[in-house]
């Protein structure tokens, strides 16, 4: 058990620029989550999966932002024409499946908008 | 939909002494109540969680919380603190049978000092 692992630990970009994040998600964890904490907040919730099925995107995943899993294991969220307000830490949390709350976060990704 | 309110959004104790984490939540469904702590520059780690059954859960580090309905409070609370659980807390809640789309309360930051 290696842990969530996201990828990169920080990124800065310059506004209107695209970014892709990783994650890689517990060996064996069905589902898998994305989250957005910005400073002073707690994590709020954009999406998930099941397996490579997205099964409930947030109204807070605008048509800028794309998750996928395209094979069931590892996961990217994509950005597209970066903004101010998209600065935050977007965490990527996995778990076993039914009965099993998101308990393994990663570390996160900082993304910083210049 | 459901929403969480953490009370303080700071509490400074001394080392040894006790602490209450204050959580209240609204919701028209049942749901799952969660605890989670975040360090610096970490991801969130669950601390307990309530399901059902027993009213009080504990973790194993000697925090515990009780679910009280007629309140919709959950409470987070240890009789002796130390150093290290100096940390952010976040108090959660889902929907019974969801996909565990967790909505997190902004947060409590415990300061533990000699």
């Amino acid at each position: 058990d290696t842990g969530v692992s996201q990828n990169p630990r920080h990124k800065i970009t310059k506004r209107g620029q695209n970014v892709t994040f990783r994650c890689d998600p517990i060996s064996e964890h069905n589902r898998l989550y994305w989250y957005r904490q910005t400073l002073g907040q707690g994590p709020e919730f954009l999406t998930y999966f099941q397996n490579e099925a997205q099964l409930e995107k947030s109204r807070l995943l605008s048509d800028r932002f794309s998750a996928e899993r395209p094979k069931g294991s590892f996961s990217t969220l994509e950005i597209q024409r970066t903004e101010q307000g998209d600065s935050a830490m977007y965490l990527c949390a996995s778990s076993l499946g039914t009965g099993d709350p998101p308990q393994h976060f990663g570390d996160g990704t900082r993304l910083s908008i210049l | 939909a459901q929403s969480v309110t953490q009370l303080d959004s700071q509490v400074p104790v001394f080392e040894e002494a006790p602490v209450e984490l204050r959580c209240n939540y609204s919701s028209s469904v049942s749901v799952y109540l969660f605890w989670y702590v975040q360090y610096p520059n970490q991801g969130l780690q669950l601390l307990l969680k309530y399901l059902s059954g027993s009213t009080l859960v504990e973790s194993i580090n000697g925090f515990e919380a009780e679910f009280n309905k007629s309140q919709t409070s959950f409470h987070l609370r240890k009789p002796s603190v130390h150093i290290s659980d100096t940390a952010e807390y976040f108090c959660a809640v889902s929907r019974i049978r969801s996909g565990y789309a967790l909505n997190f309360g902004k947060g409590t930051s415990l300061l533990v000092t000699p």
